[in-house]
C-alpha cells in the first residue's frame, strides 16, 4: 500500500463550487504539505503543517484552506473554486516518525497527484 | 523572489550516455538541504537524491549523483548509464533553513528524453 495518498485522484467541478481535496499517509509523519503544480511553473506551497495545531500558510494561499484532522490526515479545500485553479494537486510528508525535531531539512515524500479541472 | 533556477526546458540523451541536469539557487541561509524529483509522464513526484549544505562529499544514489559546488551555488544531477525509462520531468528543489524550514521551493523542470 501506497505511503501517502490522496483523494480524488481526478476531479472535475464547476465555478462557485466548494472542494475538498483529502491526504493520508502512514509514514508516521508529523509534517505535511499541500502543493500545485501548473505546466512550467513547478510546485508552488499551498499551506503546510507541522504537527495537528500549527497551520502555515505557504507561497498562494489565497482562496484555499486546510485542515489538519489528525497527525496522519490533512486536507486541503477550495471554498469557490474558479478556473484558474485548476492544476495539478500534491500532498507530502516529512519528518522522523515519533520525533519533533525541527533542526533539520528532511525530504518531502509525495502522494499521488489529484488532477484538478474547473471549469 | 525565485531562488531555484533551472535553465535547461529539455534535455536529450543517448541510452547508456551520462547526463547532467543544471540547477543553481540563491540562499542566505548557511544551513539548507537540496534535492532532486523525478516526475514521470504518470505525474508522481519521486524523490532522487539529497544533499545537505554541510556534507562534505557528493551525494550518490546509485546512478545519481549530485555534483555540489557550494561557493557556485550550484547543484547538477548526473545520470549516469542513461535508461529509457529515465525520459521524464526532473525538478531540483531547495529546502531552507531558520525561518522558513519546511518549505520547498521548487525549479521549474527539466524535460529528460533519452533515446535509443
Amino acid at each position: 500500500d501506497a505511503d501517502v495518498t490522496q483523494t480524488p485522484r481526478n476531479r472535475i467541478t464547476k465555478t462557485g463550487k466548494r472542494i475538498m481535496l483529502e491526504c493520508s499517509q502512514t509514514k508516521g509523519h508529523d509534517r505535511m504539505y499541500w502543493y500545485r503544480q501548473d505546466p512550467g511553473l513547478g510546485l508552488r506551497l499551498i499551506y503546510y503543517s507541522f504537527d495537528v495545531k500549527d497551520i502555515n500558510k505557504g507561497e498562494i494561499s489565497d482562496g484555499y484552506s486546510v485542515s489538519r484532522q489528525a497527525q496522519a490526515k490533512f486536507s486541503l479545500s477550495l471554498e469557490s473554486a474558479i478556473p484558474n485553479q485548476t492544476a495539478l494537486y500534491f500532498c507530502a510528508t516529512s519528518g522522523q516518525p515519533g520525533t519533533r525535531d525541527r533542526g533539520s531539512t528532511d525530504t518531502q515524500y509525495f502522494g499521488p497527484g489529484t488532477r484538478l479541472t474547473v471549469l | 523572489a525565485q531562488k531555484i533556477t533551472q535553465t535547461q526546458p529539455g534535455m536529450f540523451v543517448q541510452e547508456k550516455e551520462a547526463v547532467t541536469l543544471d540547477c543553481t539557487y540563491d540562499t542566505s541561509d548557511p544551513s539548507y538541504g537540496l534535492f532532486w524529483y523525478k516526475q514521470p509522464s504518470s505525474g508522481e513526484m519521486i524523490f532522487l537524491i539529497y544533499q545537505g549544505s554541510y556534507d562534505q562529499q557528493n551525494a550518490t544514489e546509485g546512478r545519481y549523483s549530485l555534483n555540489f559546488q557550494k561557493a557556485r551555488k550550484s547543484a547538477n544531477l548526473v545520470i549516469s548509464a542513461s535508461q529509457l525509462g529515465d525520459s521524464a520531468m526532473y525538478f531540483c528543489a531547495m529546502g531552507p533553513g531558520g525561518s522558513t524550514l519546511g518549505r520547498l521551493y521548487f525549479g521549474r523542470g527539466t524535460q529528460l528524453t533519452v533515446w535509443p
